[in-house]
């Protein structure tokens, strides 16, 4: 199974974006899915996470409130809106599974806030 | 949260020698109740999305070479490339899952050549 993500997306600052990840060759499992932000040249960065089969999430204290992580089981994709943007959200955002750790990932989706 | 502290930032290895990489947490990430630490180790090449490399800080993730290895229980880890190859030059990073809804990552060890 691969993870297949929306395109780039290019926003102004106080905007929103939704980046989605679907499943290649299969469904979403049991398995919760993360959401993990990169900017550039910098570490990686945990955002949340949602067993979508459950729709249960859970957000990382940081993100609380400008964030919503959702699921769509019946077209079998998961969603990241991250709202309120700024150019420090500049960033590669990925989506990836965790069942013996984060193992699979998405190819990542760049999302640039500039005025 | 938990912090993960990586050491050190960046690291040249010659070809064929042992690369060692540390990770400490401010706090354990050893689950007592079922002796597992809650520990990964990734490896992110440029331009690529990061690779499960270890998890259970000792388990090797499925088609890993045997080359990888790590170790360490509670609060320090370490991340063993025996014999360094080309294709190992990458930035490393370490994970704890632990603590739940806030995992944390290391900052990153750069390995080069």
């Amino acid at each position: 199974v691969q993870l297949v993500q929306s395109g780039a997306e290019v926003r102004k600052p106080g905007s929103s974006v939704k980046v989605s990840c679907k499943p290649s060759g299969g469904t979403f499992s049991s398995y919760a899915l993360s959401w993990v932000r990169q900017a550039p040249g910098q570490g990686l960065e945990w955002m949340g996470r949602i067993i979508p089969l459950l729709g249960v999430s859970d957000y990382a204290q940081k993100f609380q409130g400008r964030v919503t992580i959702s699921a769509d089981t019946s077209t079998n994709t998961a969603y990241m809106e991250l709202g309120s943007l700024r150019s420090e959200d500049t960033a590669v955002y990925y989506c990836a599974t965790f069942g013996n750790g984060l193992d699979i990932w998405g190819q990542g989706t760049k999302v640039t806030v500039s005025s | 949260d938990i912090v993960m502290t990586q050491s050190p930032d960046s690291l040249a290895v010659s070809l064929g020698e042992r690369a060692t990489i540390n990770c400490k947490s401010s706090q354990s990430v050893l689950n007592s109740s079922n002796n597992k630490n809650y520990l990964a180790w990734l490896q992110q090449k440029p331009g690529q999305p990061p690779k499960l490399l270890i998890y259970w800080a000792s388990t090797r993730e499925s088609g890993v070479p045997d080359r990888f290895s790590g170790s360490g229980s509670g609060t320090d880890f370490t991340l063993t490339i025996s014999s360094l190859q080309a294709e190992d030059v990458a930035v490393y990073y370490c994970h704890q899952y632990y603590s739940t809804p806030s995992y944390t990552f290391g900052q990153g060890t750069k390995l080069e050549i």
